[in-house]
């Protein structure tokens, strides 16, 4: 079984610019979050997807970030225009959906996004 | 809500050694994650752990959930362990909440 996928790898891109990452989660996980770890800092939640509907985007930073998950498979996120503050590694997980939430999230391997 | 404390910030080990890993959060909490991030960046899940023990390989973790800790102990450490170990926690909410990690070097 795929686990979580994201794509591009890696983005380097200037201020003012626009980048959109992917994710696809495990096959059959309605839920879908992402996170962000800016350099040195702790890792942030972003927003959670419970299949193309957005369940909680309390932690978007601002209106430059916008979250999809049209026909609730796949994600995109995009950044627009990004900012140098945005640099960092965006993070994508998915889960089941469990009651209660215990359960575990698996995660992508992450896009590290570098503004220049 | 919940804050989470992960101790000690950063710990440097000789290969070969062991290690314990220490997350203190502020609340109950019913599901907590150990990840390790490695040099790459990627976050590799390691323990999903709300209570009790659970080992792999030469890792496991113990979360006593009625005092508000979990440990992470790292046997025999090996130059592949570097990189950055965290806990984090879900509520209800389902969004993962976490710490700051510690950052572990193993030297050859």
């Amino acid at each position: 079984e795929a686990g979580v996928t994201q794509f591009p790898s890696h983005s380097v891109i200037e201020k003012g610019q626009t980048v959109t990452l992917r994710c696809d989660p495990i096959s059959g996980h309605d839920n879908l979050y992402w996170y962000r770890r800016v350099m040195g800092k702790e890792i942030k939640f972003l927003l959670h997807f419970v299949k193309e509907s957005k369940q909680d985007e309390s932690g978007m930073p601002n209106n430059r970030f916008l979250a999809e998950r049209t026909g609730g498979t796949y994600s995109t996120l995009k950044v627009q225009p990004a900012e140098l503050e945005d640099s960092g590694v965006y993070f994508c997980a998915s889960s089941q959906g469990l009651a209660g939430g215990l359960e575990t999230q698996y995660f992508g391997p992450g896009t590290r996004l570098l503004v220049l | 809500g919940i804050q989470v404390e992960q101790s000690p910030p950063d710990l440097i080990l000789q290969e070969g050694a062991n290690s314990t890993l220490r997350c203190n959060f502020s609340d109950s909490v019913n599901n907590l994650q150990w990840f390790h991030q490695n040099p790459w960046g990627q976050l590799i899940n390691l323990f999903y752990i709300p209570s009790g023990t659970k080992q792999n390989g030469r890792l496991s973790a113990t979360t006593v959930a009625t005092e508000r800790y979990s440990l992470l102990y790292i046997s025999s450490s090996q130059t592949t362990d570097s990189g950055v170990y965290f806990c984090a926690y879900a509520g209800n909410n389902r969004k993962l909440i976490w710490g700051l990690g510690t950052s572990l070097g193993v030297n050859p």
